[in-house]
């Protein structure tokens, strides 16, 4: 069946450092592949996607490629900020047969001034 | 926007009360889901809708029901609630076009004492 595999956390920053959070998957085929990000007491909001392999999605600073000879999606950002401390989550959808995503189990970010 | 709404965001129900969880989505997706969040275990996937009354069993459906009669509109249901699904709960819905995204709503807060 298909899995996403997410960097344990919790992960400490100072403001500004460099910020990689690795996620590697298991799938049939070329899934499309997403980070949601989760801020306290909110719900889940996408953060940046990729539909093919060599894709790199982007946002916020955020960026992930798609490479599909190491089955990765790792979220990177340059210059991490306070207000970046979140939940972050890896999913990925299959592109045939049922909609359901799959879920890493999240990696807790917090930024320290 | 796109806007997935849910009752309440805090719920207090006691062991063996029937509990009802309601979503709703304004954008006219034709995917439902409902998702449990537990720490260390990330979202898990309950049930499943695709149409009107149609429904499909997640990941963990054990416990729960659901039901849509209408497009916007999916419910939750602990039929005898038990102090192991005290959990937070997402809903989210997508369009069932291939690579999009799925949307999600501020989730629920429920603890059965």
């Amino acid at each position: 069946g298909n899995s996403v595999t997410q960097m344990e956390g919790p992960v400490t920053l100072s403001e500004e450092a460099f910020l990689t959070i690795n996620c590697t998957y298991t799938a049939t085929g070329y899934p499309s592949l997403f980070w949601y990000v989760q801020y306290p007491g909110e719900g889940l909001q996408l953060l940046l996607k990729a539909t093919k392999a060599d894709d790199k999605g982007s946002n916020k600073g955020f960026e992930a490629t798609y490479r599909k000879e190491t089955t990765s999606f790792h979220l990177e950002k340059g210059s991490v900020q306070v207000s970046d401390s979140a939940v972050y989550f890896c999913a990925l959808r299959p592109n045939f047969g049922n909609e359901k995503l799959t879920f890493g189990t999240g990696t807790r970010l917090t930024i320290i001034p | 926007d796109v806007k997935v709404t849910q009752s309440s965001r805090y719920l207090v129900k006691r062991t063996g009360e029937k509990v009802f969880l309601e979503c709703v989505q304004d954008m006219d997706h034709e995917n439902m889901f409902w998702y449990r969040q537990d720490p260390g275990l990330g979202l898990r996937l309950i049930y499943f809708s695709y149409d009107v009354k149609m429904k499909e069993k997640g990941d963990i459906p054990e416990g729960y029901s659901v039901s849509r009669e209408k497009k916007e509109r999916f419910s939750l249901i602990l039929e005898s609630a038990s102090t192991n699904q005290t959990s937070m709960y997402l809903c989210a819905s997508s369009l069932r076009v291939r690579g999009i995204e799925q949307y999600f709503g501020p989730g629920t807060r429920l603890t059965v004492t």
